[in-house]
């Protein structure tokens, strides 16, 4: 059964630093992984999505990483801004079946 | 292009109640997908429907059934309310299974 874990459970930190956020997974036969921001109440918003071939994403201030072989994602987010904070959630696809499973997210804070 | 779209946006029912939850899938997309979001937590599988079929289903009761129309539209609906059942409701639609998935903006669902 895959399980998604995600560290820390919250941060909060300063405007401007660079941060990192980790997600473990424990059965590397995923099909891709993906980060999602999601703003309180809100849906979900889709920032990268990284296939199992694939080692990095990059969008604009964003960087998602995968190593597959030890079940692990970052999401590197460069010169943090308050209007990042919100909570950060992977999910993988796991291959052969057809969900999404997520991690519990990194609810992310960032102060002025 | 039209996004994923849900409704009702609340919902209060009281225990026992019966409730159906409406989802709209972006256009050209064929598959939706289920999810409950408990307070804190990740989203959670309920179940997957593709060209008006169900192709897989979390560990969810019977008591959540589904509903895929000829336009690719769904319905989630939930028997028996019980108050554990209170949670954002997620849709997300798809081209095909296992796809990147779009997610709409919920159905935040109290029971008293």
């Amino acid at each position: 059964k895959q399980e998604v874990t995600q560290i820390p459970a919250a941060l909060s930190v300063p405007e401007g630093e660079n941060l990192v956020l980790n997600c473990s997974f424990t059965d590397s036969a995923i099909y891709n992984l993906q980060w999602f921001r999601q703003d309180p109440g809100k849906g979900l918003t889709s920032l990268l999505l990284i296939q199992s071939s694939q080692r990095e994403q990059t969008s604009g201030r964003l960087n998602a990483s995968l190593d597959k072989s030890s079940g692990r994602s970052t999401l590197y987010i460069a010169a943090s801004q308050p209007g990042d904070s919100a909570t950060y959630l992977c999910a993988v696809s796991v291959s052969g079946a057809q969900k999404l499973v997520f991690g519990q997210g990194t609810r992310l804070t960032i102060n002025p | 292009e039209t996004g994923v779209t849900q409704s009702p946006t609340h919902l209060i029912k009281t225990r026992g109640q019966q409730v159906t939850l409406r989802c709209s899938s972006q256009s050209g997309h064929n598959t939706v997908s289920w999810y409950q979001q408990a307070l804190g937590q990740g989203p959670q599988f309920i179940f997957q429907y593709y060209r008006e079929e169900e192709n897989g289903r979390g560990n969810f009761p019977p008591r959540f059934s589904g509903l895929q129309f000829p336009n690719y539209s769904s319905e989630l609906n939930v028997n028996a309310l019980e108050l554990d059942d209170s949670a954002l409701y997620l849709c997300a639609s798809s081209l095909g299974g296992q796809e990147t998935q779009y997610f709409g903006p919920g159905t935040r669902l109290l029971v008293l």
